[in-house]
C-alpha cells in the first residue's frame, strides 16, 4: 500500500537554529498538509498546501514557519529559528485528487523534532 | 464552530475485556467525515476508519465495531476481547469542507495483561 514517508524519524536541534522537515507523499496526491503534535497533547493543523501555494494556515503556522515543493516529489516544512516550544511529533499527509474532498488521507509516520 | 472532545483521558482494562472509546463532535457543516487514529507508543497515526455523515450504518471490523449517532453527534469506538497490542492512543477526528481536521485529545489506553 502506498506511504507517506517521512524523514528524518527524529531530529535533535539547537534553539535559534533553522531545521528541514522532509515529506514524500504518495506519488499521485495533490494535496499536502502539516500537522504537530506536542508531547502527550492534541494533534494540531498547521498548514495545507495545493498547487504550489497554502490553500490554509492556522495561527500556529506563523513567520516563522514556511512551506515548499522543491522538486515535485518532496514537501518540506522549514522551520527558521527553532524554539523550546517548537519540540513535537510533525506529521506531514496527503490527499487524492478526487472529487469525493474528505477521502483518500494518508498521514507520514511523523519527525519528532527536539529543540535543545 | 468545528470540536471534538474525548472526555476519557485514560482507560485501563484487563485482557479480554471490552472497552468502549467515546467520541462526540461539534460541526455546523452538513456534510463532514468522522475517523478514529491508533497512536502507538512508536508514535505514528494509523488509520482505523473513516465515516462520512451520510452513512449511520454501524461498522465491525474484526473486533474493532464503531457507532454513530447523529442524533447525539457521537461515534463511539468498541474493542471487544481487548489485547495487549491494543494499548496505545485512540484519536477521533473530524474534517468538514474545509481542509483542517480536527481532533479530539486523544484517549490514552492501557490493556494489563
Amino acid at each position: 500500500e502506498p506511504e507517506v514517508t517521512q524523514t528524518p524519524s527524529h531530529q535533535v536541534t539547537q534553539m535559534g537554529q533553522e531545521v528541514i522537515l522532509r515529506c514524500v507523499p504518495i506519488s499521485n496526491h495533490l494535496y499536502f498538509y502539516w500537522y504537530r503534535q506536542i508531547l502527550g497533547q492534541k494533534v494540531e493543523f498547521l498548514v495545507s498546501f495545493y498547487n504550489n501555494e497554502i490553500s490554509e494556515k492556522s495561527e500556529i503556522f506563523d513567520d516563522q514557519f514556511s512551506v515548499e515543493r522543491p522538486d515535485g516529489s518532496n514537501f518540506t516544512l522549514k522551520i527558521r529559528s527553532t524554539k523550546l516550544e517548537d519540540s513535537a511529533m510533525y506529521f506531514c499527509a496527503s490527499k487524492q485528487n478526487t472529487l469525493r474532498l474528505n477521502y483518500g488521507y494518508t498521514f507520514g509516520s511523523g519527525t519528532r523534532l527536539t529543540v535543545v | 464552530a468545528q470540536k471534538v472532545t474525548q472526555a476519557q483521558t485514560e482507560i485501563s482494562v484487563v485482557e479480554k475485556e471490552d472497552v468502549t472509546l467515546d467520541c462526540v463532535y461539534e460541526t455546523r457543516d452538513t456534510t463532514y467525515y468522522l475517523f478514529w487514529y491508533k497512536q502507538p507508543p512508536s508514535g505514528e497515526l494509523v488509520f482505523l476508519i473513516r465515516r462520512n455523515s451520510f452513512d449511520e450504518q454501524n461498522e465491525i471490523s474484526g473486533r474493532y465495531s464503531w457507532n454513530f449517532q447523529k442524533s447525539t453527534s457521537s461515534f463511539n469506538f468498541t474493542i471487544t476481547a481487548s489485547q495487549v497490542v491494543d494499548s496505545a492512543v485512540y484519536f477521533c477526528a473530524l474534517k468538514g469542507t474545509g481542509n483542517q481536521f480536527y481532533f479530539g485529545t486523544g484517549t490514552s489506553l492501557t490493556v494489563i495483561p
